[in-house]
């Protein structure tokens, strides 16, 4: 069974204050790994997708990572805006179509 | 704009009355999927939809049940709703494998 970890399960930091998320997977042949950011009573919105260990990619103040076992999600400079949760989620097996999700991070940045 | 619509946003009903929850993607995906989500159990996948017709369990299926008539839309029913379903759904479908999930704006519903 799949499995996802994400940690911490809070993190506050000061504005500018940078910092990573972990997300730590158990799977049986990863197709890909999702960042999703969620803001409050709202639905997930898409980040990243990562395909393989060594990948990276960025977007503004986010940057994320893969190994074999983890991915992080950098943070570097965080504002205000970037407060929120964000989940982790795998996508293994056969061309499967079902994602299993970590239960999230949330993240607080103060002025 | 590629969407997926939920309705209604919030609903507040009473112990064992039907109630039903639509969705629809004007994206043309096959595969649809519910969720619900809770304080300290993240996202947890209730039923989901391969294609029109074809529709398996997810993780929490109890006291659900969903349809897929048409591609486009994937409705949430709850025949009898009870205060544990008391939630956060979330509506989402996917273009292909591998690929991210498109979620709806939720619907918050409290059963009481």
């Amino acid at each position: 069974e799949d499995q996802v970890t994400q940690s911490p399960e809070a993190l506050r930091l000061q504005e500018g204050e940078s910092s990573s998320l972990n997300c730590s997977y158990t799977v049986s042949g990863l197709r890909g790994l999702f960042w999703y950011r969620q803001d409050p009573g709202k639905g997930p919105e898409f980040l990243f997708t990562l395909y393989s260990a060594g990948e990276e990619k960025e977007k503004e103040r986010l940057k994320a990572t893969l190994t074999k076992k983890e991915s992080f999600l950098h943070i570097t400079a965080p504002k205000p805006e970037d407060s929120a949760t964000y989940l982790c989620a795998v996508s293994s097996g056969a061309g499967s179509y079902q994602l299993t999700f970590g239960k999230g991070t949330k993240l607080s940045v103060i002025p | 704009e590629a969407q997926v619509t939920q309705n209604p946003r919030y609903l507040i009903t009473v112990t064992g009355k039907k109630l039903t929850v639509t969705c629809s993607q004007n994206m043309n995906h096959e595969y649809m999927s519910w969720y619900r989500q809770d304080p300290g159990l993240g996202l947890r996948q209730i039923y989901y939809s391969m294609n029109v017709e074809v529709t398996d369990k997810g993780d929490v299926p109890e006291g659900y049940k969903v349809s897929r008539k048409e591609k486009r839309n994937f409705p949430l029913i709850l025949e009898s709703p009870s205060p544990n379903q008391t939630s956060l759904y979330f509506c989402a479908s996917i273009r292909e494998r591998v690929s991210p999930l498109h979620f709806g704006n939720g619907t918050r519903l409290t059963v009481t």
